[in-house]
């Protein structure tokens, strides 16, 4: 069956932009992550969300980051007036929820100008 | 301290070897652990999840854990150079649902 997809694969974009990236997860899955990975380091989490809801959204950086997920499928991560640290890979996953295994999507490389 | 460490490595193996991948971890209400295989350029791809102490096996693939030790290691038998990739070790704590990563162990497997 189909996996994660990631929209856009390549966004390039000037400071101070706003940026929309958007993660379709496997079908029946009700938990959705999203993670950032910069050159050389594991992923960091930002967001999870079980269905609708944000369960935790303890690792969102700031307040210029935001995410939704309005009908417990597709979720959209929100960047605010970027800045060139934002630059990274971002990873949405989801899972089935009996044994938290994660599936990645390819990533959404961002590239803040 | 990290949470999750591990040697970035290049760990450098023959083909045919076994290839011994290992992870430490901080917080002792960890409940399970995944190994995950990421070609460059590619997104972490799941290879292995294993919650129990003891050995988990998995066809060339064998995850092992030690809570007490809070330690968790992949073995893979008979490398192929196919497995030539970064190994990220993740872990799941008590306190939420979400991942902590390792920074990955550079695996080369020449021929």
């Amino acid at each position: 069956g189909a996996g994660v997809s990631q929209t856009p694969s390549n966004k390039v974009t000037e400071k101070g932009k706003y940026v929309e990236l958007r993660c379709d997860p496997i079908s029946g899955h009700t938990a959705l992550y999203w993670y950032r990975q910069s050159l050389g380091q594991g992923p960091e989490f930002l967001i999870y969300f079980q269905g609708t809801g944000a369960a935790d959204d303890s690792g969102l950086p700031n307040d210029r980051f935001f995410a939704v997920r309005p009908e417990g499928s597709v979720s959209t991560l929100k960047i605010q007036r970027t800045e060139r640290g934002d630059s990274a890979v971002y990873l949405c996953a989801s899972s089935a929820g009996t044994n938290n295994e994660q599936f990645f999507g390819p990533g959404t490389r961002l590239t803040v100008l | 301290q990290k949470e999750v460490e591990q040697n970035s490595g290049p760990l450098s193996v023959p083909e045919g070897a076994i290839a011994s991948l290992n992870c430490t971890y901080s917080d002792r209400g960890s409940q399970s652990f995944f190994w995950y295989r990421q070609y460059s350029g590619k997104s972490p791809e799941l290879i292995m999840f294993i919650y129990s102490n003891g050995d988990k096996e998995d066809g060339r693939f064998t995850a092992q854990l030690n809570k007490a030790s809070q330690y968790v290691s992949l073995l893979i038998r008979d490398s192929q150079p196919s497995d030539s990739a970064t190994y990220l070790c993740a872990v799941n704590s008590n306190a939420g649902n979400m991942l902590t990563f390792g920074g990955g162990t550079r695996l080369m497997v020449k021929p």
